[in-house]
């Protein structure tokens, strides 16, 4: 069955670092969505990238979509404190509903 | 505008027992699904619905049923409760995906439950 790994595990960081963290599906992806998940928080939606080697931007943060639509990253530029969280990438296999999480990236940053 | 809003927050179970984690969204989502989150594993998924009378199974369905009677609720039951059942349930909703909207998943805050 479809799955997606995410790297690493945990990133620890000083304020001001860039961070990124690599999300890779074992089958070809229609989408890949991006989610936040602050600490003791529900996951909150960040982003939806679509198109092959598509590449977002949201202020610090850079989405791309690999051009095989297999792999996805997520890269913060100058990272605060209000960065810390759980980073999600999630995605949906072609032809179907289901949405499949990596394990995610904790994020922790050292003012 | 409520949302997703999961019942209860908090359960503690002994091995054995049967419980129903109720989820409800009001924004007429046809997708719904249950996940579980646990240290080091992400989200998984349990079971999703893709409307009224449909459900399927996830990633890691076993010890759990689903029923979907109405758009808006989707219960998840544990029949049979056991330790490895422990841990902290997100129900989540979302428009079918489309030209008009991404299909972005609105999550509940969770219900943690503790088997012992």
């Amino acid at each position: 069955g479809q799955q997606v790994m995410q790297i690493p595990q945990y990133q620890h960081v000083q304020e001001g670092e860039d961070f990124t963290t690599y999300c890779n599906s074992s089958t070809t992806l229609s989408n890949i969505q991006w989610y936040k998940q602050r600490p003791g928080g529900h996951p909150v939606f960040l982003i939806q990238l679509v198109k092959s080697g598509e590449v977002k931007k949201q202020k610090r943060l850079t989405f791309q979509f690999g051009e095989a639509k297999k792999n996805s990253s997520l890269h913060i530029t100058a990272t605060q404190t209000t960065d810390v969280g759980t980073y999600f990438c999630a995605g949906r296999g072609t032809g179907g509903f289901k949405t499949i999480f990596g394990a995610g990236t904790r994020l922790f940053v050292k003012a | 505008n409520a949302g997703v809003t999961q019942t209860p927050k908090f359960q503690v179970l002994k091995t054995g027992q049967s419980m129903t984690l109720q989820c409800a969204q009001d924004m007429n989502h046809e997708y719904m699904s249950w996940y579980r989150q646990d240290p080091g594993m992400g989200l998984r998924l349990i079971h999703y619905s893709v409307g009224a009378g449909i459900t399927d199974q996830g990633e890691v369905p076993n010890g759990y049923n689903v029923s979907r009677s109405t758009t808006e609720d989707f219960p998840l039951r544990l029949l049979s409760a056991a330790p490895s059942q422990t841990s902290v349930y997100f129900c989540a909703s979302s428009l079918t995906p489309g030209t008009l909207n991404t299909g972005e998943l609105f999550f509940g805050e969770g219900s943690r439950l503790t088997v012992l």
